[in-house]
């Protein structure tokens, strides 16, 4: 069936580095824009960073913009969010998610992993 | 980009009605049709439930329906349910971006 896989979260140091994978099955992965949204505990949703089917289009949230980069592999059905000068404020659940029409992008997400928890703390 | 306004809770009794708002701008809501509704429980990760303003996924009840009135959008659930009881977000694309609201909790009385 259609499914994401988040990992990689933990425990890290400001200033640490943490690198999360999706790993995604069950669908055409390279057809489709893929995101990765947080959640920080208590707290709503915020996007964090899109990438479109082929890689060639990426955007970041301000928020993140300098510190993480978003990637993907589609011979490899998997998508990357690495984090570098982590911050307090980027302890969250990490949830990789799927734009819902192949090809396109207009925020409507509707396959979702399980998220992946990630603590700064020292 | 601005997070949307949504109301921090609402609550209804088993049976009723109740509509969640969801205020915009004319930059995001007001300009755009793609207005979703996001349903999460506890622990979980959030769920599809409304997209492109009123339209519902396979498998998503008829009792969610959405609408759009300016820069507001609005999620009606009716008939509400015990398993009804969750946090809701709406959220809205933008030129080249999006943005979601920050979130309203439904209590079932």
């Amino acid at each position: 069936q259609v499914q994401l896989v988040e990992s990689g979260g933990g425990l890290v140091k400001p200033g640490g580095s943490l690198r999360l994978s999706c790993a995604a099955s069950g669908f055409n992965f390279g057809a489709y824009y893929m995101t990765w949204i947080r959640q920080a505990p208590g707290k709503g949703l915020e996007w964090v960073s899109y990438i479109s089917a082929s890689g060639s289009t990426i955007s970041y949230a301000d928020s993140v913009k300098g510190r993480f980069t978003i990637s993907r592999d589609n011979a490899e059905n998997s998508l990357y969010l690495q984090m570098n000068s982590l911050r307090a404020e980027d302890t969250a659940v990490y949830y990789c998610a799927r734009e819902k029409v192949s090809w396109s992008l207009f925020w409507r997400f509707d396959v979702w992993g399980r998220g992946s928890l990630v603590t700064v703390s020292s | 980009q601005s997070a949307l306004t949504q109301p921090a809770s609402v609550s209804g009794s088993p049976g009723q009605s109740i509509t969640i708002s969801c205020i915009g701008t004319s930059s995001d809501i007001g300009g755009s049709n793609y207005v979703s509704w996001y349903q999460q429980h506890p622990g979980k990760a959030p769920q599809l439930i409304i997209y492109d303003l009123n339209n519902r996924p396979s498998g998503v009840s008829s009792r969610f329906s959405g609408s759009k009135s300016g820069n507001t959008a609005s999620l009606t659930i009716s008939g509400l349910q015990a398993e009804d009881e969750a946090d809701y977000y709406c959220s809205s694309y933008t030129i080249n971006s999006g943005v979601f609201g920050g979130g309203t909790k439904l209590t079932v009385l």
